[in-house]
Parts: C-alpha cells; sequence; structure tokens
C-alpha cells in the first residue's frame, strides 16, 4: 500500500483566483495520478504526473487551467487556476502500489468550494 | 471507447442478508478489474481486485467479487451486510496495454444496509 497525504482537505475560494494542492507520497514512485470527483459523481482522471517530464493530460483538461508541478520521485502539485463554481469538486491524489504496480491507493481528497 | 456501467444508484438491503452490487465493462483485452469504497468525506478506499486467476475474488471487509469474462461483469458481493458497509461503491478497471496506468470509473453505487 502507500500512505498519501493532501493538503488542504477543504477550502473554499473566491472565483478568479486559483488553489495549489499539495501531495505527498510516503516512497518514490514513478507515477503520480491527479482525479476529480465532481459533487454526485465518479471520479475522472486530469492528469498523469511523472518526475522529470511534464503532465499528460486528459482529453477536456488543459495546463493552463490545471498547472501539475512533480519536482520529486515522493510529491506532486496541482493547482486550479482561475476559478469558477463549476470547478468545485473533490480533487484526489493517486498512486499505484509500489510492490504489485496494479492497484491504486487515494489520498484523502481536496474539497474545493468556489463562490 | 472503454467504459464501465453500474446499472443501479442505489442498492438496499437489510442488515444481515447478502448483497450484490453490479459493475459490467466495455474494454478491450484482458483488463484489471477493481472495487472502491468512499465513506462520507473521505478518500476512496481499495477493496479488491482481479488481474487473472480464479473469478471468484476475496477482498477487504469479507467482500468478495466474480469475474466473468463472457458477461463482462464484476459484480461485488458480501455474504452477510453490516450497517456500517453503507457508503459509495466504485468499479473501476485498467487497460493493461500500453500502461498508461488510468483509472476508469463507474458513475458508483449507493450501498444502504438498514438495521
Amino acid at each position: 500500500s502507500a500512505v498519501i497525504s493532501q493538503k488542504p482537505s477543504r477550502d473554499i475560494c473566491q472565483r478568479g483566483t486559483s488553489l495549489t494542492i499539495q501531495c505527498q507520497v510516503d516512497s518514490q514512485v514513478t507515477m503520480m495520478f491527479w482525479y476529480r470527483q465532481q459533487p454526485g459523481q465518479s471520479l475522472t482522471l486530469i492528469a498523469t504526473a511523472n518526475q522529470g517530464s511534464e503532465a499528460t493530460y486528459e482529453s477536456g483538461f488543459v495546463i493552463d487551467k490545471f498547472p501539475i508541478s512533480r519536482p520529486n520521485l515522493t510529491f506532486s502539485t496541482l493547482t486550479v487556476s482561475n476559478m469558477s463554481p463549476e470547478d468545485s469538486s473533490i480533487y484526489l491524489c493517486s498512486v499505484f502500489d509500489r510492490t504489485t504496480n496494479t492497484e491504486a491507493f487515494f489520498g484523502q481528497g481536496t474539497r474545493l468550494t468556489v463562490v | 471507447a472503454q467504459s464501465v456501467a453500474q446499472p443501479e444508484d442505489q442498492v438496499n438491503v437489510a442488515e444481515g442478508n447478502p448483497l450484490t452490487v453490479k459493475c459490467t465493462y466495455s474494454v478491450s483485452g484482458n483488463p484489471y478489474l477493481f472495487w472502491y469504497v468512499q465513506y462520507p468525506n473521505r478518500g476512496l478506499q481499495f477493496l479488491l481486485k482481479y488481474i487473472t486467476g480464479d473469478n471468484l475474488v476475496k477482498g477487504s471487509y469479507g467482500f468478495e467479487a466474480e469475474f466473468n469474462k463472457s458477461q463482462t461483469s464484476f459484480h461485488l458481493k458480501k455474504p452477510s451486510a453490516l450497517v456500517s458497509d453503507s457508503a459509495l461503491y466504485f468499479c473501476a478497471v485498467r487497460a493493461p496495454s500500453g500502461n498508461t496506468g488510468k483509472l476508469i470509473f463507474g458513475q458508483g453505487t449507493t450501498l444502504q444496509v438498514k438495521p
């Protein structure tokens, strides 16, 4: 398994501002994933963050809106830029099990409300 | 396109009765299959997985799931439900080819276990 710490756990932000979410893992991992869970909906992958290279974004998500940093093998940040109420969601960081590389583990999530 | 379907938004069972939460998928090849549970204001917790081998897999908290390749299904089951099992359950698939690591989630099923 993996221990994943996300900060902040929740925040209320004004529209037009940006929020940076941090994800810290207790072991070195190659890939880190950022997901979004909109209210009452399922999880959707935003992007995959690899250390030493640009993040890979899924269709519908762009770097200008969701810039990602991956400075080392245990840490990543996701920024939600120029926020609007539609960005109100839970954002979750995820990594694969270091041993099996099959199942994913998730942080507790960051509950973002944009007003 | 790859997809996961959970046909029931909510499943209601009485405590002590068996439960089934349904999941079907549409993914090429031999996907990895997973079940996750989400308690209120919590992140996702991994329950179990199917990679290969026996069609019946056992996981955490007494849950099990049955893989049926011909029906492309991976239903979650538990012989005797507990009130504490009440939560939101997600089925997810991961296509092994390409090893992008992307998980595709179903829309989730709320399990309500009544005393």
